[in-house]
């Protein structure tokens, strides 16, 4: 069974600057997509961004980028010129190509110093 | 807003209790998820519907069923219920099964008292 690990439970950052979080995964599969989702206190899951794995070129959606390492089974998050409206917790997800569920990590609680 | 709605957004019942969450997905999706956030074991996926045909399983309890109906909105049944059952239920839909991303609604709360 595939694994989603988030090893940072809560990270901080000063507002304007930048932070990554960290995910890494497990799977035998070569064909599989992630996602990161961002779920602020109205508990609303929210997604960010989306990364094909047979895809080399990261994605990148405004302020929000991925450092996408398939042989390292690596796929961390840089937000850039962090808001207070960033402040969330933070899941990484993994889907398969057999187009399962998502499989989450337990997440990364983001916190914005003003 | 996702699009997805799901009612109702708080439940509170009784332990042995059933209960029935809806979720009407965004206008074209045809596949439908539904997924249990509790504090003891996060985010799992239960159940994945495609166009009125169960596709995929993942930690649903015996205890719970879903269907998908002919207009494409969805129910998942929870029944004999206990304590630790308390959870956000969230359902997401998605055009096809394939890579397409899942939008997620709002959440059902529900208790168990």
């Amino acid at each position: 069974a595939q694994t989603v690990t988030q090893s940072q439970p809560e990270m901080s950052v000063q507002e304007a600057e930048t932070v990554t979080l960290s995910c890494t995964y497990d799977t035998s599969e070569s064909d599989y997509y992630l996602f990161w989702y961002k779920q602020p206190p109205s508990r609303q899951m929210i997604l960010v961004i989306r990364q094909e794995a047979y895809k080399q070129q990261n994605a990148t959606e405004n302020r929000f980028s991925v450092n996408f390492q398939k042989a390292a089974k690596s796929f961390s998050l840089k937000i850039s010129d962090s808001q207070l409206g960033d402040a969330a917790m933070y899941f990484c997800a993994y889907r398969g190509g057999g187009a399962d569920g998502l499989t989450f990590g337990k997440g990364t609680h983001l916190i914005i110093q003003p | 807003d996702s699009g997805v709605t799901q009612t109702p957004k708080h439940l509170i019942t009784a332990t042995g209790q059933r209960v029935t969450l809806r979720c009407s997905p965004r206008s074209g999706d045809l596949s439908v998820y539904w997924y249990q956030q509790s504090l003891d074991q996060g985010l799992q996926f239960l159940i994945q519907y495609y166009n009125g045909e169960e596709r995929a399983k993942g930690n649903i309890l015996e205890r719970f069923s879903a269907q998908q109906f002919p207009d494409l909105h969805s129910e998942l049944n929870l029944s004999s219920l206990e304590l630790g059952d308390s959870a956000l239920y969230f359902c997401a839909s998605s055009e096809t099964s394939l890579y397409q991303p899942q939008h997620f609604g709002d959440g059902t709360r529900l208790s168990i008292l």
